[in-house]
């Protein structure tokens, strides 16, 4: 059974730092693309960043490209998502998700993250 | 980037009825290869995303036949029938075509 779970979320001041963490299982990881989806309450899905299955290629939306950091380890079949200078739009539940033929079909439980004072 | 405009915003329907859900994409989502990425997801209330439709019509594991998807090019349909309690929340679709990839804004099915 495929899994996603995440971590890492939680409350963090404006221009602060924060690393969210995906633990994947029931698949072998270091065959697909992986990615990051966003909603902020009560709105609707915002595709974040990507990365190819070796990570030599990732990809970004503008909001957040030079901020955000997308990586993975293939050897601990996990994800990231390095969130750097963050603001309040950021403010979201941060959803883990395998990209395989230009769909994403498997998405972890999500983890919040609020950016506030 | 390519704008996904989804009608109807929120759709009602009784029990056992049929609806559509249009999906029209600001450009084409063939792909070079030919392939047109274009998805259907469903999120139940306080649950995540769940992909339904990927590739236009083409059904995900464990996916009710009630669901089908069509349209091509820039111009995409939803339909379900025969709807169950189970369906209802919130039916985005998605891009994956080309980057950024993107969603339309949603249609809520609600019970009549």
């Amino acid at each position: 059974e495929v899994q996603l779970v995440e971590s890492g979320g939680g409350l963090v001041q404006p221009g602060r730092s924060l690393k969210l963490s995906c633990a994947a299982s029931g698949f072998t990881f270091s065959n697909y693309y992986m990615a990051w989806v966003r909603q902020a309450p009560t709105k609707g899905l915002e595709w974040v960043a990507s990365i190819t299955n070796s990570g030599g290629s990732t990809y970004y939306r503008d909001s957040v490209k030079g901020r955000f950091t997308i990586s993975r380890d293939n050897a601990k079949s996990t994800l990231y998502l390095q969130m750097d200078s963050l603001r309040s739009e950021d403010t979201a539940t941060y959803y883990c998700t395998r990209g395989a033929g230009g769909r994403l079909d498997y998405w972890g439980q999500g983890v919040m993250v609020t950016v506030s004072s | 980037d390519v704008v996904m405009t989804q009608t109807p915003v929120s759709l009602s329907v009784s029990l056992g009825g049929q609806v559509s859900i249009s999906c029209r994409s600001s450009q084409s989502l063939v792909h070079n290869n030919g392939n047109t990425y274009l998805s259907w997801y469903l999120q139940k209330p306080g649950q995540s995303p769940q992909l339904l439709i990927y590739k236009v019509s083409n059904r995900f594991s464990g996916i009710s036949d009630r669901f089908s998807g069509s349209g091509s090019g820039t111009d995409f349909t939803l339909k379900i029938s025969r709807v169950e309690p189970d369906d209802l929340g919130v039916y985005y679709c998605g891009q994956g075509t080309q980057y950024p990839h993107t969603f339309g804004a949603g249609t809520k099915l609600e019970l009549k």
